[in-house]
């Protein structure tokens, strides 16, 4: 079982600080790394995407890649209140097709 | 504008019915996925299908099938054998134009309810 872990929160960050979301996967083969964005009652909606080691950058949102230790995380800066939600980490194996994702980290991000 | 449709926005199932729930795409994808969200749950993988015609089974196909006839059409039926259908369902596509360095993008889903 191919299995992705992250911290489930709830993840409270004062507004203008950066949130620090944390994501693992047992798959040394993975190849493909997603963070989607949830609000309550919609559908997820795709972030950021990595696929090499290291730092991605795009605005606000920071993908972090460590193949080597299987982690991958998602920096925010400047959180806002609108960035609460929950952020699901994915994952696709280089043996695969479909994304395999974690549980979720729910952000808050207090006034 | 182009993207995933799904429908309908919210379904009643009685117990032993079968339902039909709609994925449209016209974003030109390869590859469609259906998956299930239970309420503080990630995400799990019911079918998803690569090219017009064939399909594979997810982590928890049991008491779904699929069929996918045409490359913007993944119809989802939950069976009367799904024990424990209420969910929220979310269908998604990705192109395969990069290989496996492609994003999905999800509908904005269906939830069923057993009634």
């Amino acid at each position: 079982q191919k299995e992705v872990e992250q911290n489930s929160g709830p993840l409270s960050v004062p507004e203008g600080a950066i949130a620090s979301l944390n994501c693992t996967y047992s798959d040394r083969v993975s190849q493909s790394f997603f963070w989607y964005r949830q609000y309550s009652g919609k559908s997820p909606e795709l972030i950021m995407s990595i696929y090499s080691n290291g730092d991605k950058e795009d605005g606000r949102f920071t993908a972090q890649l460590n193949k080597a230790s299987q982690y991958v995380s998602l920096l925010i800066r400047d959180s806002q209140p609108s960035d609460s939600a929950t952020y699901l980490c994915a994952v696709r194996s280089n043996s695969g097709y479909a994304l395999n994702f974690g549980k979720g980290t729910s952000l808050l991000v207090t006034p | 504008d182009g993207g995933i449709t799904q429908s309908p926005k919210y379904l009643f199932r009685k117990e032993g019915q079968n339902v039909t729930l709609s994925c449209e795409q016209n974003l030109n994808h390869d590859a469609m996925y259906w998956y299930r969200q239970d309420p503080g749950q990630g995400l799990r993988l019911i079918y998803y299908s690569q090219i017009v015609n064939d399909f594979q089974k997810g982590d928890i196909a049991e008491g779904y099938s699929v069929s996918r006839e045409k490359k913007e059409s993944f119809p989802l039926t939950v069976t009367s054998a799904q024990k424990n259908p209420t969910a929220f369902y979310l269908c998604a596509s990705s192109s395969w134009d990069r290989g496996l360095n492609t994003e999905a993008f999800f509908g904005q889903g269906t939830r069923l309810t057993v009634v």
